[in-house]
């Protein structure tokens, strides 16, 4: 079966760096979305990976290890409007998008 | 125009009654999506259209009847729900299916009490 975790809920401080992990096990794999979801809301694109590394885009980056079936999404400079749902989602091999349960990330003042 | 609009934000409906959900897309994009979401939930996915085609249907049951009238628009019409149908729901539009970098744009959602 395909499977995606990734922790149910973490805890940071204002200010601070926080890295939620996501591992998978799919049908093949065609690149792996981290979405943010605010409570009630749509979710909005993060970041898309294809090949291993790191990706960065602003306070946010985005890292792949295809071979470990691996990724996390960095968050620096934690600010409250940070606290969200993170979701991390995989295309398999037919191009459909498994996703995970999603990370819910409180931010503490 | 990178927005997916939905109405209505909220709908409350009896078992009986008949309503529909729309959504609109301004992008040129060619992939549509209906999903469900429950509450701390991910999105679960019900319908995908591919240039006005219905591509999937992820063994939805009838009382959910998708339309796409055309590239820009898709409807679900809803029908004889039951209250476990309660939930967020979610229309997206992607430039195409079947395609790596294939970014989702999700609408606000409408969301749906059955009662």
């Amino acid at each position: 079966g395909q499977n995606i975790d990734q922790p149910t809920e973490m805890t940071a401080t204002e200010g601070a760096i926080v890295q939620i992990n996501c591992t998978y096990q799919t049908s093949g794999f065609n690149g792996l979305f981290w979405y943010q979801q605010h409570a009630g809301e749509a979710p909005t694109f993060l970041s898309y990976n294809v090949l291993d590394g790191l990706e960065e885009k602003g306070r946010f980056s985005s890292f792949l290890s295809r071979s470990k079936g691996y990724s996390y999404l960095l968050l620096k400079e934690l600010q409250m409007k940070d606290s969200a749902s993170y979701l991390c989602a995989v295309m398999d091999s037919n191009y459909q998008l498994i996703w995970g349960a999603g990370t819910k990330l409180i931010i503490k003042p | 125009d990178t927005e997916v609009t939905q109405t209505p934000k909220h709908l409350v409906m009896g078992m009986t009654n008949k309503k529909s959900l729309k959504c609109e897309q301004h992008m040129g994009h060619r992939a549509m999506y209906w999903y469900k979401q429950k509450a701390k939930k991910p999105p679960e996915l019900m319908f995908v259209y591919s240039y006005e085609k219905l591509s999937i249907n992820e063994s939805v049951p009838s009382r959910f009847s998708p339309e796409c009238p055309n590239s820009s628009l898709l409807n679900l019409h809803l029908h004889a729900l039951q209250p476990e149908d309660s939930a967020l729901y979610l229309c997206a539009s992607s430039p195409v299916v079947g395609s790596g970098a294939n970014v989702l744009t999700f609408g606000a959602g409408s969301r749906l009490t059955v009662l």
